[in-house]
């Protein structure tokens, strides 16, 4: 089944403790995205990746890192969470460059 | 960040009635369009994509794109209360790289 599949479901952290969520995806979508989704504020994108190595800011990139050293994998990585990132995350791949994306379950995640 | 508005909702639409949903976006050069729909507490679900002026119809959804106007529109046909949903409308920006969301049109459809 073609799907992108993020880990964990559900996370509670403490503030200050580094934390990686997962993502992969299997279609081999060159384009890569996590988004995260808040009460008022919508979806809003946080990095997208265009490729293996090729990696580009969104609109929230402050306090997240990502890395895309394969093709399926793109994880989300929070090196010091704080509670302003309490949030839901979505992981997203796409094959196309214009192309509409294809999302992960999502991840809640709070921090205390 | 260029912008894409929807108005929030609720819109509530009987059973079997036409539910119309838009959006109106920033980015002139924008060459993209999506609907998703989201379920509460789900993901957001590719419904539509639509890249010329005009309409494009797939069962019972329809979207129509008018660049000029920069305006995109969501009609959904003979209504079911497992549409009500949260229908968010999505702008590639002109770079095509950032997918911008707008906050999302919440649709009640009642039996």
């Amino acid at each position: 089944e073609a799907q992108v599949t993020q880990n964990p479901r559900y996370l509670i952290t403490v503030t200050g403790k580094k934390l990686t969520v997962t993502c992969s995806q299997n279609m081999n979508h060159e384009y890569m995205s996590w988004y995260r989704q808040d009460p008022g504020l919508g979806l809003r994108q946080i990095y997208y990746s265009m490729n293996v190595e090729v990696t580009d800011k969104g609109d929230v990139p402050e306090g997240y890192k990502v890395s895309r050293k394969e093709k399926r994998n793109f994880p989300l990585i929070l090196e010091s969470p704080s509670p302003n990132q309490t949030s839901l995350y979505f992981c997203a791949s796409s094959r196309r460059r214009d192309g509409g994306y294809t999302f992960g379950s999502g991840t809640r995640l709070t921090v205390v | 960040q260029k912008e894409v508005e929807q108005n929030s909702g609720p819109l509530s639409v009987p059973e079997g009635a036409i539910a119309s949903l838009n959006c109106t976006y920033s980015d002139r050069g924008s060459q993209s369009f999506f609907w998703y729909r989201q379920y509460s507490g789900k993901s957001p679900e590719l419904i539509m994509s639509i890249y010329s002026n005009g309409d494009k119809e797939d069962g019972r959804f329809t979207a129509q794109l008018n660049k000029a106007s920069q305006y995109v529109s969501l009609l959904i046909r003979d209504s079911q209360p497992s549409d009500s949903a949260t229908y968010l409308c999505a702008v590639n920006e002109d770079s095509g790289y950032a997918l911008n969301f707008g906050k999302g049109t919440s649709l009640l459809v009642t039996p």
